[in-house]
């Protein structure tokens, strides 16, 4: 079974521009979760999505917006870059509830560079 | 709110000695727990979890993880350390109310010295 696939795996952008970041579930698995990762700061959980919905958003502004589709794929836009956007982004999925708690299965991540 | 402390931002130990990679938690209601492992430029490998049941869990690669409710702590243990466990360890918890939300650890980095 194929695991989590995001795409691209690096991005360099400009402060001002946007960005839209893609994410693959594995086959199966109704969840994803979006983090971003920063040395010193850990994984913050920027949103979850359970069948095309929004369930859950963390403390990110509303520069950062994500979206499912209806096979389950997900996508995340930034807009209006910050140097401080630079980071690993990182997609993760699930089963999701109704199934017992499954592991979240991450995908290696979409390095995101902004200059 | 969840929280997860990792109190170590790295810990070194000689190969074949015991690891030990501490995790507290703050949770309200029943914890759902996990360890998960990353490696440079890759994403996070689920190593364990803790649901409910027996305290010790055992997961991949020989770790094991003791859950303690009175201490909230998870911490994560292997009992002889390889060089290759270098890796960047995070502790995340998932309350088993009300939101489907994963909160991580600040992550510790793992340095097993030959």
């Amino acid at each position: 079974k194929a695991g989590v696939t995001q795409t691209p795996r690096y991005l360099i952008k400009t402060r001002g521009q946007q960005v839209t970041l893609s994410c693959s579930p594995i086959s199966g698995h109704r969840s994803v979760s979006w983090y971003q990762q920063t040395p010193g700061q850990g994984l913050q959980f920027l949103f979850e999505y359970f069948s095309e919905t929004q369930r859950n958003k963390g403390n990110f502004p509303g520069r950062f917006s994500g979206r499912q589709f209806s096979n389950s794929r997900s996508e995340m836009n930034v807009s209006t870059l910050e140097l401080g956007d630079s980071a690993l982004y990182l997609c993760a999925s699930s089963l999701g509830e109704g199934q017992g708690i499954s592991p979240l299965h991450f995908g290696n991540g979409t390095r995101l560079t902004v200059t | 709110a969840q929280s997860v402390a990792q109190p170590e931002d790295q810990v070194n130990v000689a190969e074949g000695n015991p690891l030990t990679v501490k995790c507290t938690y703050s949770v309200s209601g029943n914890p759902y727990l996990f360890w998960y492992v990353q490696y440079p430029n890759r994403g996070l490998q689920f190593l364990l979890k803790y649901i409910t049941g027996d305290n010790l869990v055992k997961g991949s690669y020989g770790f094991e993880a003791e859950f303690n409710k009175s201490q909230t702590s998870f911490h994560l243990k292997k009992p002889s350390a390889l060089v290759s466990d270098s890796a960047l360890y995070f502790c995340a918890v998932r309350s088993t109310s009300g939101t489907y939300k994963y909160i991580f650890g600040t992550g510790t980095r793992l340095k097993v010295l030959a």
